[in-house]
């Protein structure tokens, strides 16, 4: 099993260019989310999805979209790239039991917006 | 709102014991989990804690008290290879297990 699949791994915008980020995961989970780390910092949510079809704003959502496009694929899309969104990107996914809501996280993606 | 306060930094010497703790806002809040996360890496899950009290896997121990909105993670026989940065993360959605986490303590584990 893969786990969580996150694409592209490094990328370099242009302010004001746009992109998507790409995250699958092949465990099944109902659960999935975009988190943001910066240098020396904790994971910030952007955005997460408890379903299919079902997608909410996290702690700091904005110049971010989302998609939840099927069970397996949640996508984030930076419209107008700006240099402050220049951090480490986090898909993860995560499935719910008695002994503890283990979220499971991709490889991470490194955005650097010049 | 939902925030969760670490140290953020601790050191320790090879085959010591260590103990991080966190503090965390009660709003919405159902349980607490640990993770570790070496420099370049991902984070990877340690234990969580739902109910009062310890959890206890290996050398790593977690607990929980709700009434004093506080939680630890108690590292025993510490390693060099636990060198990281470690983690809480407040489940402030229940089933929807929206994740939170908190601010980050880096250990430094010295011989």
């Amino acid at each position: 099993n893969a786990g969580v699949t996150q694409t592209p791994k490094f990328q370099v915008l242009k302010t004001g260019q746009s992109m998507t980020l790409q995250c699958a995961q092949d465990m099944n989970h109902n659960s999935m989310y975009w988190y943001r780390q910066d240098p020396g910092m904790g994971l910030r949510l952007i955005y997460y999805s408890a379903s299919e079809g079902t997608t909410d704003k996290g702690e700091v959502p904005n110049g971010y979209n989302v998609s939840r496009l099927n069970k397996r694929e949640f996508s984030l899309r930076l419209e107008s790239a700006a240099p402050s969104q220049t951090s480490v990107y986090f898909c993860a996914s995560s499935e719910v039991r008695s002994t503890g809501n283990t979220i499971y996280f991709g490889e991470g993606s490194w955005l650097t917006v010049v | 709102g939902q925030s969760l306060e670490q140290p953020s930094e601790v050191t320790a010497v090879e085959g010591a014991i260590v103990q991080i703790n966190c503090t965390y806002q009660t709003s919405g809040f159902y349980g607490l989990s640990w993770y570790q996360q070496h420099d370049g890496g991902a984070p990877t899950f340690l234990s969580y804690n739902a109910l009062d009290g310890l959890e206890e896997t290996g050398r790593f121990s977690s607990f929980l008290s709700r009434s004093d909105s506080y939680g630890y993670l108690l590292l025993q026989e510490l390693q060099m290879k636990d060198s990281a940065s470690y983690f809480c993360a407040g489940n402030y959605g229940g089933a929807t297990n929206k994740l939170i986490f908190g601010t980050g303590t880096l250990l430094a584990v010295q011989p």
